[in-house]
């Protein structure tokens, strides 16, 4: 059974730092790995997907790379603004009927 | 741009009652899910319909959760009857093909 672990569970940061969240999966055998962001009491929105042949995407302030073999993902979000105050959540597809694992997510704080 | 359509966004329901949700997929999503998410959580998938026939309800408490998709587009999820434990947030996704999945804004089930 896949599982998704994602470190810290919380994080306060000063605005204008650089920072790196954490997600590890024990099944190497995924098809790709995403990146959500939600607000409180909201749905997800998708950030940066990686497909398993990849080692890293980038779109705008956000890098995430992939390490398939050691199970590992990290999500390093650059030049922190207030508005990036949010729970990032880690989610693996994986099984034939392409199954989403979701970690626990990470609680962000940004603060001016 | 394209969204998946949920409603309620918001339901307050007693103990026991009947409770039900919609979801509109991305139009030529053949696949759609619902999961679950407890607060604190990941989302946790409930049940998974490929076009109008379900490929994985493992998850979904059948003896009181009921889902369908009739002409393989927009979804109904219901419950009944509703348990205090039912409390979380309902989220509906789509995706072509199997991929990316793209999450419409939940909804928020108060069970009291």
């Amino acid at each position: 059974k896949q599982e998704v672990t994602q470190i810290p569970a919380a994080l306060s940061v000063p605005e204008g730092e650089n920072l790196v969240l954490n997600c590890s999966f024990t099944d190497s055998a995924i098809y790709n790995l995403q990146w959500f962001r939600q607000d409180p009491g909201k749905g997800l929105t998708s950030l940066l997907l990686i497909q398993s042949s990849q080692r890293e995407q980038t779109s705008g302030r956000l890098n995430a790379s992939l390490d398939k073999s050691s199970g590992r993902s990290t999500l390093y979000i650059a030049a922190s603004q207030p508005g990036d105050s949010a729970t990032y959540l880690c989610a693996v597809l994986t099984g034939g009927g392409n199954k989403l694992t979701f970690g626990t997510g990470t609680q962000l704080k940004v603060e001016l | 741009e394209a969204e998946v359509a949920q409603s309620p966004r918001y339901k307050i329901t007693e103990k026991s009652q009947a409770v039900a949700f919609w979801c509109d997929p991305i139009s030529g999503h053949a696949t759609l899910y619902w999961y679950r998410q407890i607060l604190g959580q990941g989302p946790e998938l409930l049940v998974q319909f490929q076009d109008e026939s379900v490929v994985d309800d493992s998850q979904l408490p059948k003896d009181r959760f009921s889902a369908e998709r009739l002409k393989g587009v927009d979804s109904t999820l219901k419950i009944q009857p509703a348990e205090l434990g039912d409390s979380a947030m309902y989220l509906c996704a789509s995706s072509h093909a199997g991929y990316e999945q793209y999450f419409g804004p939940g909804t928020r089930l108060t069970v009291t």
